[in-house]
């Protein structure tokens, strides 16, 4: 069964500081994709990235990249130069089928 | 764009009561999702359905019910309500072409079961 492990539960840093939110993930498919997503105080989930299976690439986007590595099963996720409005609780997904299993969540907060 | 719209927002409950979570799409998504997040939890799927007509149970069921009479909408049904249904019930839908693509998100909808 896929499982999703994001064993850091709360971080938290001062504003400036680089950030790595870890997440390790468990699954029998050969193909399935990896999301993140973001929770801000408001409640709504805001969707960061999708990386499939295939593509080990490394992205960035702005402050925020994403390292893939299947060797480790692992998917994590480096804000550079954070600022206050990172302050959220960030999820990890994998979804092999028809639903995505979400970790639990890692809070971060960004001190100013 | 609408994408996905649940109502309520928010609502508190008696234990025992009934009461139907609403949910539409605007994006012609035939995936569809009820996710529950309890506190400091991340996401559970409740129930899904792959099309109108079609439903199943995902990881957390009990206690509730669905029905897809339309592409558009996805009712969630919460009968009999209890104390441990308190929670944020979010509904997502995704691209029909790929089971694995992005899935949408609701704003979620907020419930008090006292």
């Amino acid at each position: 069964a896929q499982k999703v492990t994001q064993a850091q539960t709360e971080i938290s840093v001062v504003e400036k500081e680089d950030v790595t939110l870890d997440c390790v993930y468990e699954t029998r498919d050969t193909t399935y994709y990896l999301f993140w997503y973001k929770q801000p105080p408001s409640g709504e989930l805001v969707f960061l990235i999708r990386r499939n299976s295939f593509d080990e690439q490394n992205e960035i986007s702005g402050r925020y990249s994403w390292n893939f590595q299947k060797s480790t099963s692992s998917f994590n996720f480096t804000i550079t130069a954070s600022q206050v409005v990172d302050s959220a609780v960030y999820f990890c997904a994998l979804s092999e089928a028809y639903d995505m299993r979400f970790g639990a969540g890692t809070r971060l907060t960004v001190k100013p | 764009n609408a994408g996905v719209t649940q109502t309520p927002k928010f609502r508190i409950l008696k234990i025992g009561q009934s009461m139907t979570l609403q949910c539409t799409q605007d994006m012609n998504h035939n995936y569809m999702y009820w996710y529950r997040q309890d506190p400091g939890m991340g996401l559970k799927l409740i129930y899904y359905s792959v099309g109108a007509g079609i439903t199943d149970k995902g990881e957390v069921p009990n206690g509730y019910n669905v029905s897809r009479s339309t592409t558009e909408d996805f009712p969630l049904r919460l009968e009999l309500a209890a104390p441990s249904q308190t929670s944020v019930y979010f509904c997502a839908s995704s691209y029909p072409q790929d089971t694995r693509s992005t899935i949408y998100f609701g704003e979620g909808s907020w419930l008090t079961v006292v």
